[in-house]
């Protein structure tokens, strides 16, 4: 079983829509990532959080430690935000090996 | 220009054939990373290195070697190609400061095809 699972696989939205990518992983951890991957195959990062919440234009980012789990949450979606969606986090156990989940493909219709 | 720029980005060979991906970043950063991306997968982290002799194999090292020339350069090396390694393959670089974990910035990646 992978250690960080991403739910749904794939998610199609109208432009406008609140979406929400959840991230659920099974070890302990120091910090986890957030990173949108475009069509064209290149791979940014969002965010990078060990606790609370972050925001950043329509993206926010939430994580809660106790409960293993990381959602991330775009507002007002718009095409331009289709994307593959990864979550990714570096583990306790081994602090230099990030894990990553499979990610979650986004397709935002106009 | 970009910061992380991995050559070649697309390449395709033959079993058996030696394969070098090339990785040079301009951002400063002493952290870099090789990894591999198949479908339906997450990306498998290789190899990394800390800086120039500090070299660590990752998850999946095993058919693959890398070479540290400098801060700035970090290549990957399929001794003997063979086809499931066919994939796309991404360098990526971090800072680090001092106990916390910084983000990664990737290069753009290169599909590798291995006939």
């Amino acid at each position: 079983k992978n250690e960080v699972e991403q739910s749904p696989q794939n998610l199609t939205a109208q432009e406008g829509e609140f979406i929400t990518i959840n991230c659920s992983y099974s070890v302990g951890i120091s910090a986890l990532h957030w990173l949108q991957q475009h069509p064209g195959g290149g791979i940014v990062s969002l965010f990078m959080l060990s606790s609370g919440k972050k925001k950043h234009g329509r993206l926010i980012a939430t994580i809660n430690i106790q409960e293993k789990h990381s959602s991330l949450h775009i507002t007002a979606s718009h095409p331009r935000d289709s994307a593959v969606y990864i979550c990714a986090v570096y583990p306790s156990y081994n602090n230099n090996d990030m894990r990553f989940g499979a990610g979650t493909r986004l397709t935002v219709k106009p | 220009d970009a910061d992380v720029t991995q050559t070649p980005r697309n390449r395709i060979t033959k079993t058996g054939k030696r394969i070098m991906l090339e990785c040079s970043q301009t951002k400063g950063h002493d952290r870099m990373y090789w990894y591999r991306q198949d479908p339906g997968l997450g990306l498998r982290l290789i190899y990394y290195s800390f800086d120039v002799k500090d070299i660590n194999k990752g998850e999946i090292s095993d058919g693959y070697s890398v070479s540290r020339q400098a801060q700035a350069k970090f290549s990957l090396s399929l001794e003997s190609a063979i086809p499931n390694q066919t994939a796309l393959y991404f360098c990526a670089t971090s800072d680090y400061s001092g106990g916390s974990y910084n983000e990664q910035f990737f290069g753009p990646g290169t599909r590798l095809t291995v006939l």
